[in-house]
Order: C-alpha cells, then sequence, then structure tokens
C-alpha cells in the first residue's frame, strides 16, 4: 500500500489567499484525522471523520478553517483566508475501526507571508 | 480529560548510549498507549503500543512498559544509535475515544 498521500507538501502563500490541502488516506481505513503542528502548540487534532463523516471538530481553530470528506478516498482542508500565523505543518492520518493504529501522511508545510 | 507529559528536551546522547524518555500520563479507565517516531522531514510513524497495564510493548530494540501504577509508560533503548535522531511523541487514547492525545514531543539527537 503507498500509504496516506498528501498534497503538495510545500505551500507558500500570501496573506489573504485561500489554500487547500488534500489527502488520500489508506485504502479501506474508515477514520481520517487532520491534525496542525508548530513548535509553539505542538500537534493539535483538528477534526476528525468516521465513514466520510465529520465526528469532532472541536479543535478547528475557527471558521476560516473548514474540512471535507466527500467520499473514502479524499479529505481535503481549507484555510480561507489565510494569515501567517496559520504557517504550520499539516499532517492527515487515517485508521481502520479494527486497530488502535493511526497511520500519518508526509505532512504539508504551509507558510503564509 | 485526557493528557500526557513528557519529558522536555532536546537529549543529546553519544553512540551506544542508554536511552530513557519519560511519559506520564491522565486518563479514566483504561487507556492504550503509544510511543510514535518523528524522523526529520517526515510524518510520525508508530514506535510501539501497549494496550493493558502491565504490557510491554517493543520494536528496533525500543521498549516500554505500561504501568498503571505509576501512570507512565517510559520508553527505553539500550544502546542508541545515529539513525534513531528523531523526535519522539507519547500519546494514549483512552477507551472508546478515537482520538490520540499527544506529548509535546523529545528531541534526541545521537551523535557519533
Amino acid at each position: 500500500d503507498a500509504g496516506v498521500i498528501q498534497s503538495p507538501r510545500h505551500e507558500v502563500t500570501e496573506m489573504g489567499q485561500e489554500v487547500t490541502l488534500r489527502c488520500k488516506p489508506i485504502s479501506g481505513h474508515d477514520y481520517l484525522f487532520w491534525y496542525r503542528q508548530t513548535m509553539m502548540r505542538g500537534l493539535e487534532l483538528l477534526i476528525y471523520f468516521n465513514n466520510n463523516v465529520p465526528i469532532d471538530d472541536s479543535g478547528m481553530p475557527e471558521d476560516r478553517f473548514s474540512a471535507k470528506m466527500p467520499n473514502a478516498s479524499f479529505s481535503t482542508l481549507k484555510i480561507q483566508p489565510s494569515e501567517p500565523r496559520d504557517s504550520a505543518v499539516y499532517f492527515c492520518a487515517s485508521r481502520a475501526t479494527a486497530t488502535d493504529t493511526q497511520y500519518f501522511g508526509p505532512g504539508t508545510r504551509l507558510t503564509v507571508l | 480529560g485526557n493528557s500526557v507529559t513528557q519529558m522536555e528536551g532536546p537529549v543529546t546522547l553519544s553512540e551506544e548510549a542508554f536511552l530513557t524518555i519519560n511519559c506520564t500520563y491522565t486518563a479514566t479507565g483504561y487507556p492504550s498507549l503509544f510511543w510514535y517516531v518523528q524522523y526529520p522531514g517526515e510524518g510520525l510513524q508508530l514506535l510501539l503500543k501497549a494496550t493493558k497495564a502491565d504490557d510491554k510493548g517493543s520494536n528496533k530494540g525500543f521498549e516500554a512498559t505500561y504501568r498503571k501504577e505509576t501512570t507512565s509508560f517510559h520508553l527505553e533503548k539500550g544502546s542508541v544509535q545515529v539513525s534513531d535522531s528523531a523526535v519522539y511523541f507519547c500519546a494514549l487514547k483512552g477507551g472508546s475515544n478515537y482520538k490520540l492525545t499527544f506529548g509535546k514531543g523529545t528531541l534526541l539527537t545521537v551523535n557519533p
């Protein structure tokens, strides 16, 4: 299996622009998680889905952030408008119900100027 | 709520030294415990896990024992290598909750 796939790997944008991060989970996994990692705050869970349905979005920092999962093989995290404080590495992870293990993608490093 | 506290880094060791990274947790019920490792420029990978008290997780020479009486899950390795240089995260999953709660991570640097 190719593992969790994220794109782009790096994104540089200017404040105010819309940013869309993409994730393809491991086939057969029914949970998908979006995390943000910064030096100051560490690893934060933003939102997670089960069978394409958002279950807990309490970690989403504000209305500028939105996430969707239109099907079992694709999810997006959108930031509109972006701000410099959104600069971070964003990880997607997936897991199957039958296991405890989350599998992480390589991350997207976002820089907002 | 659930929380994980792990020792502050960075930790710098010479090759073949003994490694301990402390991790303690707060949780209701009987959580599962994990150590994840993040190599430079990569995502997190599961290193080992333990799902009940007194279980020992092990992988690649690393070990950790689930100690309920001290609410701890310390990571150890008898002889570290340069290739072990990475950030190590302790995490827990509480009961039927599907979320992982992570510690802040400990940066390990191993010098030749």
